[in-house]
């Protein structure tokens, strides 16, 4: 399966700043999508990321304050803006279409905490 | 969207026996279903699945059964060890689109 690098792993953040998250992948794949999962709860789709235009947002997230890149077939990012104690999740990389797989394979994720 | 729930939030079994997670989706249009582990600090990892042609796939020490007329999947772990401690997701997908849809998820805790 495919080898998923997030970066960091876990961070601390102060209100009303904001982080990028990054995630490379060790090969090409055809999707790239990025999910949050708040403490104790499942995992929610943010959005699609699509190489080389605009990300496609899930309802009741947006651009502003979650853009999203994706310059080439095996890295992507996530920027949370404007953090708020509320924005304190997991956020999590996945990628779907390695080696040829229609199975959704996810990074490690990462660990959010706002102040 | 569709919701895809489950029925027990914690499952307690004893080291040994068989497991049995459930989950109930809402969306007659899915055809593809995957069970997910998630461990503590990992994201979650691929543990079986099944298309909607089937009601029954079997992989190492784990089943996954599919009801269509009820809308309902479940997973089955045999003789459970304290390795498959972990939160349980299921996840369905409609064959028009790529996005997962997640259930809620169910702990599963293994005692010696």
């Amino acid at each position: 399966s495919a080898v998923i690098s997030q970066k960091p792993s876990r961070d601390i953040c102060q209100r009303g700043t904001s982080l990028t998250i990054q995630c490379q992948v060790d090969s090409q794949v055809t999707m790239m999508f990025w999910y949050r999962q708040q403490p104790g709860q499942s995992l929610t789709l943010i959005a699609t990321a699509n190489q080389g235009s605009e990300a496609t947002y899930e309802s009741g997230f947006v651009i502003d304050k979650f853009p999203i890149s994706r310059p080439n077939l095996t890295f992507s990012t996530l920027t949370v803006s404007n953090m708020s104690p509320e924005d304190s999740s997991i956020y999590l990389c996945s990628v779907m279409g390695y080696s040829g797989a229609n199975v959704l394979t996810f990074g490690a994720g990462s660990r959010l905490t706002v102040l | 969207g569709e919701n895809v729930g489950l029925h027990l939030p914690t499952l307690s079994v004893q080291e040994g026996d068989n497991s049995i997670i459930n989950c109930a989706y809402s969306n007659s249009a899915s055809d593809y279903f995957i069970w997910y582990k998630q461990e503590s600090g990992k994201g979650p990892q691929f543990i079986i699945d099944i298309r909607s042609n089937m009601d029954k796939r079997q992989g190492q020490r784990v089943t996954v059964l599919l009801n269509k007329t009820v809308k309902h999947l479940s997973l089955q772990i045999a003789a459970t060890q304290p390795g498959d401690s972990a939160v349980y997701f299921c996840a369905e997908k409609g064959s028009n689109t790529d996005k997962l849809i997640f259930g809620t998820g169910t702990r599963l805790q293994v005692f010696p």
